[in-house]
């Protein structure tokens, strides 16, 4: 069945650091992929999501673009600072039987100043 | 308005009691899911609501008794829960479910059983 795979860390980066967090995906179809962040304490926020091949999500300095040669999906950021420190989530349109979304088991970032 | 609201935020209750858990959502969505997390855990999926009927049990406990009185409330009806039924408690809407759309979350309802 469909899957999702992120590394699980944790990571921990300087403030200004380079972030990236790698995700790759098993899918029979085509859907459309997530990445949700998650601060201590609270529920899940979308960060950005793709719909297709080639189409880079971006918000907030995050970026992630739809490979599909590659079956990824990886996170990344310019420069991070104290407040992304969160944990996050990828995940991938399941659909139909599978529900809405399948996660991946999540990436723990903590930013140091 | 992308707000999905859960009330309580924080709940204890003893392993006798009986709770429900409520979420809200006027963003015209018609699906609606309940998940439970556990700690450095992804959230799982546990019911789907799709047009106020129920579409998936994901082989939940009956001492989780989901309901949807209509397409904006979701309640989540608990009895007689264990110890390891502590944690958090998302709600969660999106226009339909398929592939392609988003989820929006709620901040969750921290639930302990003693």
């Amino acid at each position: 069945g469909d899957s999702v795979t992120q590394m699980e860390g944790p990571v921990t980066l300087s403030e200004e650091a380079f972030l990236t967090i790698n995700c790759t995906y098993t899918a029979t179809g085509y859907p459309s992929l997530f990445w949700y962040v998650q601060y201590p304490g609270e529920g899940l926020q979308l960060l950005l999501k793709a719909t297709k091949a080639d189409d880079k999500g971006s918000n907030k300095g995050f970026e992630a673009t739809y490979r599909k040669e590659t079956t990824s999906f990886h996170l990344e950021k310019g420069s991070v600072q104290v407040s992304d420190s969160a944990v996050y989530f990828c995940a991938l349109g399941g659909g139909g039987s599978q529900g809405n979304l399948i996660f991946g088991k999540g990436t723990k970032l903590s930013v140091k100043p | 308005d992308t707000e999905v609201t859960q009330t309580p935020k924080h709940l204890v209750m003893g392993m006798t009691n009986k709770k429900s858990l409520k979420c809200e959502q006027h963003m015209g969505h018609r699906a609606m899911y309940w998940y439970k997390q556990k700690a450095k855990k992804p959230p799982e999926l546990m019911f789907v609501y799709s047009y106020e009927k129920l579409s998936i049990n994901e082989s939940v406990p009956s001492r989780f008794s989901p309901e949807c009185p209509n397409s904006s409330l979701l309640n989540l009806h608990l009895h007689a829960l264990q110890p390891e039924d502590s944690a958090l408690y998302l709600c969660a809407s999106s226009q339909g479910v398929n592939s392609h759309t988003e989820a929006f979350f709620g901040q969750g309802t921290r639930l302990t059983v003693v």
